[in-house]
């Protein structure tokens, strides 16, 4: 199993322009969250999803949509980056049950200039 | 609020000294609390949750409800402990709320 893989590793993009970080997990699990890594901040939740058709916002979700179409992805949407957006993000699943730990990719470093 | 407090961005410890990673928690319900840890070059990954009351690499995290705190403790620190150390808590709403990170170097 590949667990959750992200796409792209790395990206920079210009201000304005729009772009898709795309998640996908082959492990059946219904919750699927994305996180923003940023120095001293820690991870903070964008938008998360508990099954395909639900989602819903997180802790920092202005500029950033999401869909779940399919169990499997969860893709990321930033409409018209900005240089705030630069930052680490991760992708993590976990079966919809709480008290299961959350399965995380390796990341897609992007940067805004 | 509901809110994971690590109040250490860096801790360095020679190897073999003990290490304690702290964490404090702010929630009204019964909180579920994980230890996450993102060594170099590698993906964040679960070290240890506290409904499983296990030790894993030599750690052990104790819930004190009364102090509000899940505290990762190691007796003998060890080269390879060196990393990225997360404290999460899940919030019962499928949200898992992040500490800022404490980063720990094991210094030979």
């Amino acid at each position: 199993n590949a667990g959750v893989t992200q796409t792209p590793k790395f990206q920079v993009l210009k201000t304005g322009q729009s772009m898709t970080l795309q998640c996908a997990q082959d492990m059946n699990h219904e919750y699927m969250s994305w996180y923003r890594q940023d120095p001293g901040m820690g991870l903070r939740l964008i938008h998360y999803s508990v099954g395909a058709g639900i989602t819903d916002q997180g802790e920092v979700p202005n500029g950033y949509n999401v869909s779940r179409s399919t169990t499997e992805d969860f893709p990321l949407r930033l409409l018209s980056a900005a240089p705030s957006q630069t930052s680490v993000y991760f992708c993590a699943s976990s079966p919809r049950t709480g008290l299961q730990p959350q399965h995380f990719g390796d990341g897609t470093r992007l940067s805004i200039l | 609020a509901q809110r994971v407090t690590q109040p250490e961005k860096l801790l360095s410890v020679f190897k073999g000294a003990p290490v304690e990673l702290k964490c404090n928690y702010s929630y009204s319900g019964s909180p579920e609390l994980f230890w996450y840890v993102q060594y170099s070059r590698q993906r964040l990954q679960l070290l240890l949750r506290h409904i499983s009351r296990e030790s894993i690499k030599g750690f052990t995290a104790d819930l004190n409800k009364g102090e509000t705190s899940f505290h990762l403790k190691k007796p003998f620190a060890q080269e390879e402990d060196s990393a990225m150390y997360y404290c999460a808590l899940h919030s019962g709403t499928y949200k898992y709320i992040f500490g800022t990170g404490t980063r720990l170097k094991v210094l030979a």
